[in-house]
């Protein structure tokens, strides 16, 4: 069964880059039929897409943060990774990896909060 | 892009149905069948109930249905139970290829 689990930071002050890496175990990350997502929740928010990264390190940004994100993808480590620079309060989160299968996500990682203040 | 438009909240009471709607634009949801529901219960993380606007995942109670109707999709709970207490958000495709959440629903079990 796949396993998401993210890793990172849980705390980091104003005008820093976050950095979080999400491990995929039980079935290969490499192949056509998925991507592979971060997805944000602020604390008693909604849900918020930042964008999704193929096997081949093709990735597709939310344009509202598309100026500050980079996604890279690791297959040797069944790793993808997300990098948000000039993080502020606003970008306090939980933040999750999962895997996108056409327009949906399953699984979701358990989720890491990152908090942003100085 | 905007959000979906869901209502912040809705009732009722065991053993009763209840609808979630999520309301998105020509751009989203009214051009494409990429909806799709997620169940957020207390503390946990979000859980696929329903894709591609009908479809349930395996492991899904048949309990709970999805329909859409021009540039609104439905999320619907029958035989409602105490375990069904959660919030749920909705999900599609845009135009732009990006992928779009709504606000969340909070149901309450009465």
């Amino acid at each position: 069964q796949l396993h998401l689990q993210e890793s990172g930071p849980g705390l980091l002050k104003p005008s820093e880059t976050l950095s979080l890496t999400c491990s995929v175990s039980g079935d290969s990350i490499s192949g056509p039929t998925y991507s592979w997502s971060w997805i944000r929740q602020p604390p008693g928010r909604g849900l918020e897409w930042i964008g999704n990264i193929s096997d081949t390190g093709s990735p597709f940004y939310n344009p509202s943060l598309k100026s500050r994100i980079t996604m890279s993808v690791d297959t040797m480590k069944s790793q993808f990774s997300l990098r948000l620079s000039s993080v502020t309060a606003a970008d306090t989160a939980v933040y999750y990896c999962a895997r996108q299968n056409s327009a949906w996500f399953d699984p979701w990682g358990q989720g890491t909060l990152v908090a942003v203040s100085s | 892009q905007s959000a979906l438009t869901q209502p912040a909240s809705v009732s009722g009471s065991p053993g009763q149905s209840v609808t979630i709607s999520c309301t998105g634009t020509s751009g989203d949801i009214g051009t494409y069948n990429f909806v799709s529901w997620y169940q957020q219960l207390p503390g946990k993380v979000p859980k696929l109930v329903i894709f591609d606007v009908t479809n349930r995942p395996s492991g899904i109670s048949n309990r709970f249905s999805g329909s859409k109707s021009g540039t609104t999709a439905s999320l619907t709970i029958s035989g409602l139970q105490g375990e069904d207490e959660a919030d749920y958000f909705c999900s599609s495709y845009t135009r732009g290829g990006t992928l779009v959440f709504g606000g969340g629903t909070k149901l309450t079990v009465l």
